[in-house]
């Protein structure tokens, strides 16, 4: 079965640095990706996904993510992070339809 | 826009009581989906429904059971509410693999507190 590994349970950054979030996922054949963020008591929003084609994805909010197939990896960057980005983060693959998620990262800000 | 409506945003139930979480979706979703969500754990899928009437068990199907009679209408059945079901519930519905495009959209949630 698929599974969504996130590393990191919490991350700070100062607003203006560079981000990288990192997961790591499990599954046999080219895996549909995602990135979804939760702003404190709202809903899950998408961030943008991979499907096939080009590695280097972009998505809103000026984040982007790279899949690379030998790491099994799907990265989220954005190369400077504002105070409103201060969220969970969840990576997720799709398989035969079923959606799986990782733990979550949870970005803090310092201003 | 698509939209995922969950019934309620607030429960709180008493110990052994049944709970009924009802969600709607808009967009002729083949998929839907009811996933729990706990600080540390993320989201965990509960059931998932790739058709009506058709439901698969997901990670912990343990202590719950769903309904899908319509397209459009997934319900998660908690029986006997015990402590340990308090937590935030989603549904989310997405198209089917067939589409080319699975993104999965989410309701608001619904927070159940069993006490």
């Amino acid at each position: 079965a698929q599974s969504v590994t996130q590393p990191d349970i919490h991350i700070t950054v100062s607003e203006g640095a560079s981000l990288e979030l990192r997961c790591n996922y499990s599954y046999g054949a080219t895996p549909y990706l995602f990135w979804y963020v939760q702003s404190p008591g709202q809903g899950l929003q998408l961030l943008l996904k991979y499907f096939s084609g080009d590695t280097l994805v972009q998505g809103i909010k000026g984040f982007e993510a790279e899949f690379k197939r030998s790491q099994s990896s799907f990265n989220l960057r954005k190369p400077s992070v504002h105070w409103s980005d201060a969220a969970e983060y969840f990576c997720a693959v799709e398989e035969d339809d079923k959606i799986i998620f990782g733990k979550g990262t949870r970005l803090h800000i310092l201003p | 826009d698509v939209k995922v409506t969950q019934s309620s945003r607030y429960l709180v139930k008493r110990t052994g009581e049944k709970v009924f979480l009802e969600c709607v979706q808009d967009m002729d979703h083949e998929n839907m989906f009811w996933y729990r969500q706990d600080p540390g754990l993320g989201l965990r899928l509960i059931y998932f429904s790739y058709d009506v009437k058709m439901k698969e068990k997901g990670d912990i199907p343990e202590g719950y059971s769903v309904s899908r009679e319509k397209k459009e209408r997934f319900s998660l059945i908690l029986e006997s509410t015990s402590t340990n079901q308090t937590s935030m519930y989603l549904c989310a519905s997405s198209f089917g693999q067939g589409s080319g495009d699975t993104e999965a959209f989410f309701g608001q949630g619904t927070r159940l507190t069993v006490v």
